[in-house]
Parts: structure tokens; C-alpha cells; sequence
């Protein structure tokens, strides 16, 4: 399967463990994208990734969030001590390149906080 | 900052034709996006407007004026499948894009 993938698909977490999603992106592409979405809400923005760089991060709440696109392996994004609050629908995109390029969703993360 | 205006909800009727409306403001503008997404799943592309003027891809056109901050999906021939969000989003240059809320279509028979 040559499109993004992300991982897991569904994951429960009690308020107040760590949350850890994976997003490894279509081949040949290298930047990479995460996007919240809550229910009956539109996509936010949360960050934007290159290999080991952090390019955007200024839709990403500032504490608990955190996200890494390391050299070797998948982008993840972290949320620690999660709250009801998270609860919501991850979904990482990938492109070729910055802005103009079409980005390619992958089919999204549900993360449920009870 | 850029600003997506779609409305929420249309309903359509199963071949008829239908078209979801998307304005916008923005300080800086390289391009339009329409995607799909189907409940519970991934956004899907659909459409790319750069410049002005209707972009024809079999039952799906867009079209767009930059001068009215203003784009269009057109959906003929309405198929029940077709029952998705139809989300605009704004591509402004050196951010990443911004979506709006999207419109939930509805086909009815």
C-alpha cells in the first residue's frame, strides 16, 4: 500500500495516560502534516514536519502536544496526560513538497478519552 | 489570517445537479482545494484551482474567482455515494492548508 498510513486506527486512553500516533507518509514524500478533527468541526492545522524538522507547529497547543519526524521511522505526535477533552479524530497528511502541493490524508487515528 | 465560509448542510436529489459554494478571505492566495471525506474516513482530493475560471473532471467541475474570493463544486448526475462532506481549503503560500468547515451533502432518492 503506497498511501499514508497511520496507526492505530482507534485508540482508547483514560484521562490522564499518554497518547502515541503514528503516521509513516506516501512514498517519496517528505513533508508531513497532522490535523485534528472534532466532531461536526473542520480540519485544524496542528503541525507541519520535514525529516528532524519541526517547520510549523503554531496550531499545536503548547503543553501535552508534542511531534517528531525523526531521520529513520514514522512521524509521531504525542499527547501526554490526555484529557476528555483530545477525544477526537487524527489524521496526517503528506506532500512532495511545501505549499501549492497537493496533500495525500491518510485514513485517520479516533482517539476516545473516557 | 484566512477565513472559509461554506454552509453547513445541502440536500440534493439522487441525478440532479448541485452546487456547494465556498468564500474566502485571505492576504495572500496561490490556490483552492475541494476535497471529499465520507464519515469516519480520510479527506479525499478532488480538485486544484489556480487560476480563474471552471475546472472539468467528469461528474465534478470547480470553478473559481480569485478577484470575488469565491469557488464552486458543481456535482451532476447526483449518485447516493455522493452523501459526504465537501470541504474547501485554502492554500496561502507558505502555510500549510486551511480548511473550512466543510458541507454535508446529503442525496435523497
Amino acid at each position: 500500500n503506497a498511501g499514508v498510513m497511520q496507526n492505530p486506527r482507534h485508540l482508547v486512553r483514560r484521562r490522564g495516560q499518554e497518547a502515541r500516533l503514528r503516521c509513516s507518509p506516501m512514498k517519496g514524500h517528505s513533508h508531513v502534516y497532522w490535523y485534528r478533527q472534532l466532531p461536526e468541526e473542520g480540519l485544524k492545522f496542528m503541525v507541519y514536519l520535514q525529516k528532524e524538522n519541526i517547520i510549523d507547529e503554531s496550531g499545536m497547543p503548547k503543553e501535552r502536544f508534542s511531534a517528531e519526524f525523526p531521520k529513520e521511522g514514522p512521524s509521531i505526535l504525542r499527547i501526554q496526560q490526555v484529557v476528555r477533552g483530545d477525544s477526537a479524530a487524527y489524521f496526517c497528511a503528506s506532500s512532495t513538497g511545501a505549499s501549492g502541493n497537493t496533500i495525500y490524508f491518510g485514513e485517520g487515528s479516533w482517539l476516545t478519552v473516557v | 489570517g484566512q477565513n472559509i465560509d461554506q454552509p453547513t448542510e445541502m440536500t440534493a436529489t439522487e441525478g440532479a445537479i448541485v452546487q456547494i459554494n465556498c468564500t474566502y478571505q485571505t492576504s495572500g492566495f496561490n490556490g483552492l482545494f475541494w476535497y471529499q471525506q465520507h464519515a469516519g474516513e480520510a479527506p479525499t482530493f478532488l480538485s486544484y484551482n489556480v487560476l480563474d475560471g471552471l475546472e472539468e473532471k467528469g461528474r465534478f467541475s470547480s470553478f473559481l474567482s480569485r478577484s470575488k474570493g469565491y469557488s464552486y463544486l458543481l456535482l451532476k448526475e447526483l449518485q447516493m455515494k455522493d452523501s459526504a462532506s465537501y470541504l474547501c481549503a485554502l492554500n496561502s503560500g507558505n502555510t500549510p492548508l486551511v480548511f473550512g468547515k466543510g458541507t454535508r451533502l446529503s442525496v435523497i432518492a
